[in-house]
């Protein structure tokens, strides 16, 4: 029972494009979201988040949007650098009236193009 | 540098087998949380503990166990290992139990291979 889905195994974009990665759920009790990279050898490492009482969140070149209705919340990257290529995860908490630990979606590996 | 520190790096052995995963967490941090990740796996929840004490527990086989010491650093036990417990296993710490706008710092992992 996969709690948090990220459906795309990965995703190439070239340079200066925006990237997109998505992440569905399905627990409504999640209220809080965040997005880690992850570089080969390396452990995650925290990106970004966005508490459910907001639907976006910017910092610098990424942005992440949620929407509770759908169920959904993307990461945005403007403009990509191939600096950005790693791999994505999407995790989701309850916070302390759930499970107190985050879920984590299997990820996307995107790869930003020259 | 996340300040979360695993050890040892890379580990191989045998199946049947025993071994202990360490690590140390962020300076005043009081939650550690161990994750398992497989070959195109996800992060998989294993076991939570707070200051000490079991907190959450998620998938870990009863095979494993872990615990908290009074110096906050913490161990994974994996035993009568199988050719499937090889993964990548990462320690992460938080200052809490993840009170909203908490997040997880996460150490570089350790490589299992169970041979």
């Amino acid at each position: 029972d996969q709690q948090v889905k990220q459906n795309s195994p990965s995703l190439s974009v070239q340079e200066g494009r925006i990237s997109i990665l998505n992440c569905d759920y399905t627990n409504s009790m999640f209220d809080y979201f965040l997005w880690y990279k992850k570089y080969p050898a390396e452990g995650p490492t925290f990106l970004i988040s966005i508490s459910s009482i907001k639907d976006k969140n910017e910092d610098g070149r990424f942005t992440v949007f949620l929407n509770k209705s759908a169920k959904h919340l993307s990461l945005h990257i403007v403009p990509s650098q191939p600096g950005d290529s790693a791999v994505y995860f999407c995790a989701a908490s309850a916070g302390v009236n759930y499970g107190q630990n985050f879920v984590f979606g299997p990820g996307t590996r995107l790869s930003v193009l020259p | 540098d996340s300040g979360v520190t695993q050890t040892p790096k890379h580990l191989i052995t045998a199946t049947g087998q025993r071994v202990t995963l360490r690590c140390s967490p962020r300076s005043g941090d009081l939650s550690v949380y161990w994750y398992q990740q497989s070959l195109d796996q996800g992060l998989q929840f294993l076991i939570q503990y707070y200051n000490g004490e079991e907190r959450a527990k998620g998938n870990i086989l009863e095979r494993f166990s872990a615990q908290q010491f009074p110096d906050l650093h913490s161990e994974l036990n994996l035993s009568s290992l199988e050719l499937g417990d090889s993964a990548l296993y990462f320690c992460a710490s938080s200052v809490g139990v993840l009170a909203t706008n908490e997040k997880l710092f996460f150490g570089s992992g350790t490589q299992l291979s169970v041979l």
